[in-house]
């Protein structure tokens, strides 16, 4: 169990360019979940996955983002079109199917839109 | 929808003194109840949670929890703080209504520790 991956750490992009964040999560996890972080706020969620099946999306999750699980592994969040106002932390987290089973977060990746 | 309420984004504390972090829940089902430590530039670490079996939990790094129904609170408490405890603490609630486990996070306590 090496826990929740996230690549890359930083990322510093110019607006209107396109970003693209992946997380790997415990081996062992069904579920994966993308939250994003602003400076002083609690982590807001934006999507979950269930296996390769993306079963819930925040409203956050506006038409520029697009988050994808192939199989049921690794993931992927896009960002197209970055506006500044996309400037975070993205956050990756894992969990079991068990109903009380905590979330396991990795370190997260933080965008930079100048 | 479920949320929670953390009273006081900033706390200070005297490294040796009691520290007490506030959470309030809004729920329509018993809730599953958990505390987060965030520090700086990584993600966040379980300190505790509760799933409707004992009231009181104990967590790492000395900390615990009291789930209290009758106030809708789930405060997280530390006897002694260090100054290894300073970072940002947040409560969250589980969605027990088909989102997995997903989270939802109150707005954060940042705590910081004095020599």
């Amino acid at each position: 169990d090496t826990g929740v991956s996230q690549n890359p750490r930083h990322k510093i992009t110019k607006r209107g360019q396109n970003v693209t964040f992946r997380c790997d999560p415990i081996s062992e996890h069904n579920r994966l979940y993308w939250y994003r972080q602003t400076l002083g706020q609690g982590p807001e969620f934006l999507t979950y996955f269930q296996n390769e099946a993306q079963l819930e999306k925040s409203r956050l999750l506006s038409d520029r983002f697009s988050a994808e699980r192939p199989k049921g592994s690794f993931s992927t969040l896009e960002i197209q079109r970055t506006e500044q106002g996309d400037s975070a932390m993205y956050l990756c987290a894992s969990s079991s199917d068990y109903p009380t089973g905590e979330l396991f977060f990795g370190e997260g990746s933080r965008l930079t839109v100048l | 929808a479920q949320s929670v309420t953390q009273l006081g984004s900033h706390v200070s504390v005297s490294e040796g003194a009691l520290v007490l972090l506030r959470c309030n829940y809004s729920s329509s089902v018993p809730p599953y109840l958990f505390w987060y430590v965030q520090y700086p530039n990584q993600g966040l670490q379980l300190l505790l949670k509760y799933t409707s079996a004992a009231t009181l939990v104990k967590g790492i790094n000395g900390f615990e929890a009291e789930f209290k129904k009758s106030e809708t609170s789930f405060h997280l408490t530390k006897p002694s703080a260090h100054m290894r405890d300073a970072a940002e603490y947040f409560c969250a609630v589980s969605d027990l209504g088909g989102g997995g486990n997903k989270l939802t996070f109150g707005t954060g306590t940042q705590l910081k520790v004095e020599l």
